[in-house]
C-alpha cells in the first residue's frame, strides 16, 4: 500500500496563474482533507469531503476548489494564485475502525511545496 | 471559534521526560489528537483521547482533563529521533474527522 501520495512535490507559480494539486489513496477511506500549513503554525483545514460528491469547506478555504474525482481521489484547484498562498498543502484521509465508527486516525501524504511569485 | 494553546519550544536531554501541555477553547468537544512531525515530513498519528485519563502506548502517554479543557503529551525516555514538531488538535463532531491544529510545539533532545 502507498498509503496517501500527493503530485506534485514541488511547484512554483507566478501570481494569477492556475494549478490542480493531486491527492490519491489507497486505504479505501471514506473521508479525505486538504491542509495547508505556514511556517509556525499549525495545519489549517481548508476543504474536506466525507464521501465521494461531498465536498464542504473547512476553516481557509477561499480561493480555493476542490473535486472528489471517486473514492480514491480528492484534488485542490487554485484559480488564480496569490502569494498569500505559498505554503506546504498537505492531503489526508480517514477511515472507520474495527468497531464501525468514523476513525480519529488521518493520514497524511508528504505534501506539495507550493511558492507563489 | 476555538482556540489552542501549546509551548512553543520544549528541550530535554536523552533519557528524560517530557510533558507537552495544551489548553483548549471549542465547542463542540470529541476528543484531543496529538500528531508529530519531523522536519519536512507528514505528520503522523500518535494518540487520541476521548474520555478522560491517560492512554499508554510504548514511550508515549497522552492525558486527557476535559474539565479543566486540558491535555498533555507525556514522551518517556526520549531519544534523539524524538527530535520533532508536537501538535494537539481537537476533534470537533462525532460524523467527521475534522481536526483542528495547534501551532505546535518544537521538541529539540540533546545527547
Amino acid at each position: 500500500n502507498a498509503g496517501v501520495t500527493q503530485t506534485p512535490k514541488f511547484q512554483v507559480l507566478k501570481t494569477g496563474q492556475s494549478m490542480t494539486l493531486q491527492c490519491a489513496q489507497d486505504m479505501n477511506h471514506n473521508s479525505m482533507y486538504w491542509y495547508r500549513q505556514d511556517p509556525g503554525m499549525g495545519l489549517r483545514l481548508i476543504y474536506y469531503s466525507a464521501s465521494e460528491g461531498t465536498t464542504d469547506k473547512g476553516e481557509v478555504p477561499n480561493g480555493y476548489n476542490v473535486s472528489r474525482l471517486n473514492k480514491r481521489e480528492f484534488s485542490l484547484r487554485l484559480e488564480s494564485a496569490a502569494p498569500s498562498q505559498t505554503s506546504v498543502y498537505f492531503c489526508a484521509s480517514s477511515g472507520y475502525g474495527s468497531s464501525g465508527s468514523e476513525s480519529y486516525e488521518q493520514y497524511f501524504g508528504p505534501g506539495t511545496r507550493l511558492t507563489v511569485t | 471559534g476555538q482556540s489552542l494553546e501549546q509551548p512553543s519550544e520544549v528541550t530535554a536531554v536523552e533519557g528524560a521526560i517530557v510533558q507537552i501541555n495544551c489548553t483548549y477553547q471549542t465547542s463542540g468537544f470529541y476528543g484531543l489528537s496529538w500528531y508529530q512531525q519531523h522536519d519536512g515530513g507528514a505528520p503522523t498519528f500518535l494518540s487520541y483521547n476521548a474520555l478522560d485519563g491517560l492512554e499508554e502506548t510504548g514511550r508515549f502517554s497522552s492525558f486527557l482533563s476535559r474539565s479543566d479543557s486540558y491535555g498533555y503529551l507525556l514522551l518517556q525516555e526520549l531519544q534523539m529521533k524524538d527530535s520533532a514538531s508536537y501538535f494537539c488538535a481537537v476533534k470537533r463532531g462525532s460524523t467527521l474527522g475534522r481536526l483542528y491544529f495547534g501551532r505546535g510545539t518544537q521538541l529539540t533532545v540533546w545527547p
